[in-house]
């Protein structure tokens, strides 16, 4: 069975500083990887994905990810940290079981940024 | 361009009371799905129909059923609604069999 593990729940971070949020995912083929981005009371949108080729992704809102086959890793970077990207962020792997994208999520991770 | 949409927006139930939550995609996407948000769980998926015509079981289907009435929407019906489906609704579509999903806005509904 497919999974996600996002193993940070809350991180603070100050405004201009670096951001990593990790992902770990479970999956037993080439995987299709995802993170989404949400703000309060509003619905995902997706900031990345991976699906083949080069490992290094880059994204919207200046976000980039690395996709590491060896260590089922699927972090999320990001070089200054603005105030507005304060928000919840979900990995999320992809399975393509009945022909339908079944996503699987992980629990989150709550970005707090510190002016 | 509405992308997906889902109503209502807000809803308190009793418990054991019925509802519909709707959903319709004007993207022409294929695949569609019914996901609920719970705190500290993520999202998890309820139904899917990976076509028209199609629907298929997900994570936590027990208590819901869906029809996928054509292309466009996707409903997903409480029949009797319980304190333990207290949570956000999310409607999704995406277009291939690889794509990305794409969002609605969610439903937030409490049953008391």
């Amino acid at each position: 069975a497919q999974s996600v593990t996002q193993p940070d729940i809350h991180i603070t971070v100050s405004e201009g500083a670096s951001l990593e949020l990790r992902c770990n995912y479970s999956y037993g083929a080439t995987p299709y990887l995802f993170w989404y981005v949400q703000s309060p009371g509003q619905g995902l949108q997706l900031l990345l994905k991976y699906f083949s080729g080069d490992t290094l992704v880059q994204g919207i809102k200046g976000f980039e990810a690395e996709f590491k086959r060896s260590q089922s890793s699927f972090n999320l970077r990001k070089p200054s940290v603005h105030w507005s990207d304060a928000a919840e962020y979900f990995c999320a792997v992809g399975g393509l079981t009945g022909g339908g994208n079944k996503l699987t999520f992980g629990t989150g991770t709550q970005l707090k940024v510190e002016l | 361009n509405a992308g997906v949409t889902q109503t209502p927006k807000f809803q308190v139930l009793k418990t054991g009371q019925s509802m519909t939550l709707q959903c319709a995609q004007d993207m022409n996407h294929n695949s569609m799905y019914w996901y609920r948000q719970d705190p500290g769980m993520g999202l998890r998926l309820i139904y899917y129909s990976a076509s028209e015509g199609t629907t298929d079981k997900g994570e936590v289907p027990n208590g819901y059923n869906v029809s996928r009435l054509n292309k466009r929407e996707f409903s997903l019906r409480l029949e009797s609604a319980a304190p333990s489906q207290t949570s956000v609704y999310f409607c999704a579509s995406s277009p291939t069999r690889s794509a990305e999903a794409f969002f609605g806005q969610g439903t937030r509904l409490t049953v008391v």
